[in-house]
């Protein structure tokens, strides 16, 4: 059972333009949200995180959106650059929650991002 | 000092083997982690250290043992693996198990 899921294997952009990578999830105890950056060979990079007590979170050019009734959050990076082109995961922890599982990150499938100069 | 270091970076062993994986961090973290990734797939959690103690087992087969000698430093031990264990080994790192976790660049490991 997938409880985060990113629907959309694969994005393309134009360079300059907004790159939107969509994220569903479906554990209802699920908290705290995050993004992370993957280049091929390379450990995941902490991009920007999110507490289900905010509905928006800038850092930069990456803004991450929550929308907690509809159990979906969003990551816009404005304006795109080639150098953003990696995959992109997004991953959700149920913090309140506490328990056994404290802290356990559940990631989606992640999405390519493909950036054209 | 703000990276997660890993050694090594590649790792050939046959199924008789015993290796060991090592996770080296200097920000002061409470918490450790790995992971395993397969191609195309996201990272899977294996074990967490909180305060280094083992805190998370995600039901990982005994031919993998981690340990956490000090606050430092996270090790995985290995032994007896098999062909499909081959995988991209991560091990990460946060301030506690609350807060964001910081991966390092993650050890390749083929099993013959």
């Amino acid at each position: 059972d997938q409880q985060v899921k990113q629907n959309s294997p694969s994005l393309s952009v134009q360079e300059g333009r907004i790159s939107i990578l969509n994220c569903d999830y479906t554990n209802s105890m699920f908290d705290y949200f995050l993004w992370y950056k993957k280049y091929p060979a390379e450990g995941p990079t902490f991009l920007i995180s999110i507490s289900s007590i905010k509905d928006k979170n800038e850092d930069g050019r990456f803004t991450v959106f929550l929308n907690k009734s509809a159990k979906h959050l969003s990551l816009h990076i404005v304006p795109s650059q080639p150098g953003d082109s990696a995959v992109y995961f997004c991953a959700a922890s149920a913090l309140r929650a506490g328990g056994t599982s404290y802290g356990k990150l559940t990631f989606g499938q992640g999405t390519i991002l493909t950036v054209h100069p | 000092d703000t990276e997660v270091t890993q050694t090594p970076k590649h790792l050939v062993m046959g199924m008789t083997n015993k290796k060991s994986l090592k996770c080296e961090q200097h920000m002061g973290h409470r918490a450790m982690y790995w992971y395993k990734q397969k191609a195309k797939k996201p990272p899977e959690l294996m074990f967490v250290y909180s305060y280094e103690k083992l805190s998370i087992n995600e039901s990982v087969p005994s031919r993998f043992s981690p340990e956490c000698p000090n606050s430092s430093l996270l090790n995985l031990h290995l032994h007896a693996l098999q062909p499909e264990d081959s995988a991209l080994y991560l091990c990460a790192s946060s301030q506690d198990r609350d807060n964001e976790q910081f991966f390092g660049p993650g050890t390749r490991l083929t099993v013959l």
